[in-house]
């Protein structure tokens, strides 16, 4: 079944220890989102491509990088992890034409814990 | 004042009962979303709207473009229908998708 897998689900590093979070989907979307969901919170937009162009929201932290290196693939690097970037971290793609129209699909999410 | 608001923000009832989630919104929008997240999970995506109503299953979801309002029904409610559900609505050419603040739905058995 076409999808959005993100891998770990569950990630669990050391304060300023750089980590890693993937993203990978079959279903040939061209946009691809990462969100930060806090307890009991809406989701927050960190960035998202289009293709291969970079959008980055105004106020994600420079701590957060972002690399696409093709369209099924999509990553999420936080170079120094702070206790408060402990979150779900939610992948998210979407197709800008077609009978789907924008509707986003999301991934199970990766919880990251800081120790 | 968030420019998508939802009530309730929790709702009980008892397995069975017709469920009914509101979601107003303050900006002209392009799409509606409603979406699924289960404790500790990741986010599923129920209907996208902009026009109308969708069904799908025992769950149903209406529009209402002039008055910029939208609501989630589930008939027959069962306790695996306990989750957070999220309105989110879209702007134009905009790909930023604006949360609302979520209803906390538990289905007693």
């Amino acid at each position: 079944d076409a999808m959005v897998i993100q891998n770990p689900r569950y990630q669990v590093t050391q304060f300023g220890k750089p980590v890693t979070l993937s993203c990978s989907q079959t279903l040939n979307h061209n946009v691809m989102y990462w969100y930060q969901q806090k307890s009991s919170q809406a989701p927050k937009l960190l960035f998202h491509y289009y293709d291969k162009d970079f959008n980055n929201e105004a106020d994600t932290p420079d701590n957060f990088q972002s690399r696409r290196p093709n369209t099924s693939f999509c990553f999420l690097d936080i170079r120094s992890p702070g206790l408060g970037d402990a979150a779900m971290y939610l992948c998210a793609t979407s197709r800008l034409s077609g009978t789907s129209g924008n509707e986003q699909f999301f991934g199970p999410g990766t919880r990251l814990t800081v120790l | 004042k968030n420019e998508v608001e939802q009530s309730p923000q929790n709702l009980t009832a008892q397995e069975g009962e017709f469920i009914t989630i509101n979601c107003s919104y303050s900006v002209g929008i392009s799409a509606l979303h409603w979406l699924q997240q289960h404790p500790g999970g990741g986010i599923v995506s129920l209907f996208m709207l902009s026009s109308g109503k969708k069904k799908h299953g025992r769950l149903i979801a209406t529009i209402n473009i002039q008055e910029k309002h939208s609501s989630l029904h589930i008939t027959a409610s069962h306790p695996r229908d306990s989750a957070v559900y999220i309105c989110a609505v879209r702007s134009g050419g905009n790909e930023k998708l604006t949360f609302g603040t979520g209803t906390r739905l538990t289905i007693i058995p």
